[in-house]
């Protein structure tokens, strides 16, 4: 089966610092990856996905990610945080093709003023 | 109007209990997910539908039930509710969309949750 790791669990961080997060997964074929935020109190929303095409993947509010194939990794990140980035952060993937995702245990980030 | 909804949003309930979360979309997605989420371990399948007449036991399908009663409604019963079944859970829909086209394949939307307190 396959897995996701979130190596990171708890984030702390001042405004204006860069942020990377990792992912990394077990499966070796063709996969869809995805990065979900949740804020505190209110449902997960997709922060940015990756299909197919160019591996340097751009989502909302300045994140992005990139997909390296040769280490399974997706790794999240963000030049300057704000304090409103304050959130839980999950990777998340699915096999291409396949519509279950397989979620991480997610990584708690703080960002302090 | 949100597109995914959840009743109820908050519950607490008793050990033994018969409990049952809805779910509900607009989206006109036909496949729909139930997850839980405990602290530290993620978000866990418990069972998924992809028609009406489709379902399928996720990874902690033990103690759960659902019911897929019409394309937008999907829901998930707790025969006799324990406290370890305490959590946050989420129902999500996709679209499987068609290969080539980059919006929705793959990608699920999240109703708000339903925080579930078994004593």
């Amino acid at each position: 089966a396959q897995s996701v790791s979130q190596h990171n669990h708890h984030v702390i961080l001042s405004e204006a610092a860069s942020l990377e997060l990792g992912c990394n997964y077990s499966y070796g074929g063709t996969v869809n990856l995805f990065w979900y935020v949740q804020y505190p109190g209110q449902h997960l929303q997709l922060l940015l996905k990756y299909f197919s095409g160019d591996p340097l993947v751009k989502g909302i509010k300045g994140f992005e990610a990139e997909f390296i194939k040769s280490k399974f990794s997706f790794n999240l990140r963000k030049p300057s945080v704000q304090w409103s980035d304050t959130a839980e952060y999950f990777c998340a993937v699915s096999k291409g093709g396949g519509n279950k995702l397989t979620f991480g245990t997610g990584t708690q980030l703080k960002v302090e003023l | 109007d949100a597109d995914v909804t959840q009743t109820p949003r908050n519950r607490i309930t008793k050990t033994g209990k018969r409990i049952m979360l809805e779910c509900s979309q607009t989206k006109g997605h036909d496949r729909m997910y139930w997850y839980r989420q405990d602290p530290g371990l993620g978000l866990r399948l418990i069972y998924y539908s992809f028609d009406v007449k489709d379902i399928n036991k996720g990874e902690i399908s033990d103690g759960y039930s659902v019911s897929r009663q019409a394309q937008a409604k999907f829901s998930l019963s707790l025969e006799s509710a324990i406290p370890n079944q305490t959590a946050l859970y989420f129902c999500a829909t996709s679209d499987p969309g068609l290969a080539g086209l980059t919006v929705s394949y793959n990608e699920q939307f999240f109703g708000p949750g339903t925080r579930l307190t078994v004593l």
